[in-house]
Formats: structure tokens, C-alpha cells, sequence
């Protein structure tokens, strides 16, 4: 039984660029949450998707972006990239209505903005 | 005032020894409360989770949730040195799996 899978693991971009960052959920799983975790930071809630569509949203601007497709995996567009940007990326995966164990992270990717 | 706050640490104890984590959160309407553990350049492990007051115990983790205070507490007993890690506190508000999370605590466990 696969966990949550999150690609790529580590990149690099310049200011200005676009980057997307993938994530597959656990195998049951049919809601998907990103997070950015600055270092020495707990992770800020981003957005959160179930069922293709946008769900919730935390206090991120505009330039971040996603998407839900019909397995369930998960997108996540940054565009126009900051050095305040470079952080950890997390995919949480998790149940609909369930709560308690059932949140999932991933590995994360990091992202390197110079 | 921060949603979850937590003492940044680091907090320091040796092996053998009890270390006590705290947290508080502002939400009165939270719901669930999690504790993760998480390694320098790792993604954030589920430890325990809680969502009544009192305690709660698994293994050598006690979560302890005080409402009225709105006040949680994980404690480590017999503190080994591979327990060294920042130790994140959680919440969530509602049905929706949204976590707030703490800035967490460094624990160092010392020889």
C-alpha cells in the first residue's frame, strides 16, 4: 500500500519562473492538502482539495494555484516565483468527514528559488 | 496572538529522563489535536493524536488535553537520544482536515 508520493524531491528555480509540484495521495484517500513549511516554520496551510475543486484556502496570494484530477492526485502551481518561496512543500493526504490518524504527509519537495 | 503557540525550545533532557512538551491554541472550537515529530530535513511524522480531554497513551507517548485550559501536552517518557527532533503541535476546527500548526519545539535528549 503505497503512502503519499510527492515529486520532484528537490529543485531549483529562478526568480520569476513557474514551477508545479505533483503529489499522489495514499491508496483510499480522496481529499488532498499542500503545505509550505519555511525553515525553522510549521507548515501553513495552503489549499485544500476534494472532489477536483478547491476547497478551502489558506492566506496564500494568487500565484499559487492548483489542481485535483480524477484519481485523486494532486498539482501544485507556483507562479512568478519569490525568494520567499523557496521552502518545503508538503501533500497531506486524507479521508473525507475522517479525522484523527488519518492525515498523511508526504516527503515533500523542496524548492530552491535563487 | 498565534492561533498554536509553542515554546521554540530548545529543550534539553537527558536520556533516560521524562521531556514534556506544551502547546496552546487560541480556537476554542478546535477539535482534534495532533502531535508530529520531525527529523532535520523530514516530512512531519504522526506521533498521537486526541481529541478528548484527558490522556491519552501509546507507548512511551502520553498526549494530555486539557479544553477548558485549551491546553495540550505531549510527554516522552524514558527520552532516548533518537527522540531529538522538533516536536509539532496541530489542530484542526470542524470536519475538514485543515491542520494549524505550532512552530514547533526542538528537543535535545543528551548522553
Amino acid at each position: 500500500d503505497a503512502g503519499v508520493t510527492q515529486s520532484p524531491t528537490h529543485l531549483i528555480k529562478t526568480r520569476g519562473q513557474q514551477v508545479t509540484l505533483r503529489c499522489s495521495p495514499k491508496s483510499g484517500h480522496d481529499t488532498v492538502s499542500w503545505y509550505q513549511q519555511a525553515l525553522g516554520q510549521g507548515p501553513q496551510f495552503i489549499f485544500q482539495y476534494y472532489e477536483e475543486e478547491e476547497r478551502q484556502r489558506g492566506n496564500f496570494p494568487d500565484r499559487f494555484s492548483g489542481h485535483q484530477f480524477p484519481n485523486y492526485s494532486s498539482e501544485l502551481n507556483v507562479n512568478a516565483l519569490l525568494l520567499g518561496d523557496s521552502a518545503l512543500y508538503l501533500c497531506a493526504s486524507s479521508l473525507r468527514g475522517h479525522s484523527g490518524n488519518t492525515i498523511y504527509f508526504g516527503e515533500g519537495s523542496w524548492l530552491t528559488v535563487v | 496572538q498565534k492561533e498554536v503557540e509553542q515554546n521554540s525550545g530548545p529543550l534539553s533532557v537527558p536520556e533516560g529522563a521524562i521531556a514534556s512538551l506544551n502547546c496552546t491554541y487560541s480556537d476554542r472550537g478546535s477539535q482534534s489535536f495532533f502531535w508530529y515529530r520531525q527529523y532535520s530535513g523530514k516530512s512531519p511524522e504522526l506521533i498521537m493524536f486526541i481529541y478528548s480531554n484527558g490522556d491519552k497513551e501509546d507507548g512511551r507517548f502520553t498526549a494530555q488535553l486539557n479544553k477548558a485550559s485549551q491546553y495540550v501536552s505531549l510527554l516522552i517518557r524514558d527520552s532516548q537520544p533518537s527522540d531529538s527532533a522538533t516536536y509539532l503541535c496541530a489542530v484542526t476546527t470542524g470536519t475538514a482536515s485543515k491542520l494549524t500548526f505550532g512552530t514547533g519545539t526542538r528537543l535535545q535528549v543528551t548522553l
